[in-house]
């Protein structure tokens, strides 16, 4: 599996209070997503990138933003933290490309209060 | 957006039972990837499968494009098979899009 590795992975917050989760990667890999999940949903897109500094929203972007200053690297921010942001965020990394096989970080808990 | 739909949503198999999972999509993909999620959160990846037929011990999948759809088969249950079986397919715009998942339980 790619070297995929998220900081925190558990994190409680207050409602309005801003948010940065960090994704880090050590394969090299030139695309990078973030997903959300939740229960009854499965997986939901936020944001991916497909390059450093090129990124684009994906099916739930409202209310987060990325950056990608660096490969390794793609930082996922809840500009002011809601309740309903509470989830598990999934960090993932994609080889190849027109083909891409996804990797999965371990994933991060947030809890909004 | 393309739909991708997992049946059936749950599943309780006796140890040793046999069963199939099946998802649909609602339009030509790139790619096809089936991920086991553990009990523990970890999202492990079984198959990449665009097109055609793999296998992993007792673990296949077939993906028949050209109709939409991919089977994933598990043969000889084992508890340690338990957990959420997500499909997930590539349209060519780099996004990677899930079904909701097929949870499974088997009972030792």
């Amino acid at each position: 599996d790619a070297g995929i590795t998220q900081s925190p992975r558990h994190k409680v917050t207050e409602t309005g209070t801003p948010v940065t989760l960090r994704c880090h990667q050590t394969e090299n890999h030139r695309y990078m997503y973030w997903y959300r999940q939740d229960p009854g949903h499965g997986l939901r897109l936020i944001h991916y990138s497909y390059g450093v500094k090129d990124t684009d929203k994906g099916e739930v972007s409202d209310g987060y933003s990325v950056s990608r200053s660096k490969t390794e690297d793609f930082l996922l921010t809840l500009e002011s933290a809601t309740s309903s942001q509470t989830s598990v965020y999934f960090c993932a990394t994609g080889s190849g490309t027109t083909n891409t096989e996804a990797f999965f970080g371990q994933g991060t808990r947030l809890t909004v209060v | 957006g393309i739909q991708v739909e997992q049946s059936p949503p749950d599943l309780i198999l006796q140890e040793g039972a046999n069963s199939t999972l099946r998802c649909n999509f609602s339009d030509s993909v790139n790619n096809l990837q089936w991920f086991h999620q553990n009990p523990w959160g970890q999202l492990i990846n079984l198959f990449y499968i665009p097109s055609g037929t793999k296998q992993n011990g007792r673990l296949s999948a077939t993906t028949v494009a050209t109709e939409r759809y991919s089977l994933l088969y598990i043969s000889s249950s084992q508890t340690t098979d338990s957990g959420v079986y997500f499909c997930a397919v590539d349209t060519g715009g780099f996004k990677t899009i899930f079904g909701a998942g097929t949870r499974l339980f088997v009972k030792a």
